[in-house]
């Protein structure tokens, strides 16, 4: 069946810090890929999307493309903050039904 | 006001007790969801229902039950509450289209004793 699998946490990073959470996925057909950012004690946002090979999905910073030949959906920032301390999680939709998540990769950045 | 509400935002009760979650929305949307949440294990389906009179099981539907009252309402029931359902559940929405991400409430952080 479809799965998302996410790099294991946690990820600790300095400040201004360059930042990839790696996301791979294995679907059948052609799904559209989400990144969903949770900050403490909130509930899951939708960070950035992408619905075809070779889109880029961009917000706050944050990118990530699908890569269709390497079934990948890697998160990325340049310049990490302080606020962006959260729990990231990579998440497939196959169509009609829904959305399968990956475990979470938690993120910690420090002063 | 928030687009999916969910109520209790945190409840302590004990084992074998019946406990009712309940989301409500304003967004619109046909499709409601409950998840939840355990450390290290990410967010799991419980149930999921496309309409009103459309209710489906997840990946972890047993212990659980839903109702589906209205578009803008969609509950979870524990008939008799264990100690390892202790977790964080979330309610979501989607419209029909598949690229619309889903829309999460807050959480019930839920205590089993």
């Amino acid at each position: 069946g479809d799965s998302v699998t996410q790099m294991e946490g946690p990820v600790t990073l300095s400040e201004e810090a360059f930042l990839t959470i790696n996301c791979t996925y294995t679907a059948t057909g052609y799904p559209s890929l989400f990144w969903y950012v949770q900050y403490p004690g909130e509930g899951l946002q939708l960070l950035l999307k992408a619905t075809k090979a070779d889109d880029k999905g961009s917000n706050k910073g944050f990118e990530a493309t699908y890569r269709k030949e390497t079934t990948s959906f890697h998160l990325e920032k340049g310049s990490v903050q302080v606020s962006d301390s959260a729990v990231y999680f990579c998440a497939l939709s196959p169509g009609n039904t829904p959305l399968v998540f990956g475990k979470g990769t938690r993120l910690s950045v420090i002063a | 006001d928030a687009d999916v509400t969910q109520t209790p935002r945190n409840r302590i009760t004990k084992t074998g007790k019946r406990i009712m979650l309940e989301c409500s929305q304003t967004k619109g949307h046909d499709r409601m969801y409950w998840y939840r949440q355990d450390p290290g294990l990410g967010l799991r389906l419980i149930y999921y229902s496309f309409d009103v009179k459309d209710i489906n099981k997840g990946e972890i539907s047993d212990g659980y039950s839903v109702s589906r009252q209205a578009q803008a309402k969609f509950s979870l029931s524990l008939e008799s509450a264990i100690p390892n359902q202790t977790a964080l559940y979330f309610c979501a929405t989607s419209d029909r289209t598949r690229e619309r991400p889903q829309h999460f409430g807050d959480g019930t952080r839920l205590s089993i004793l």
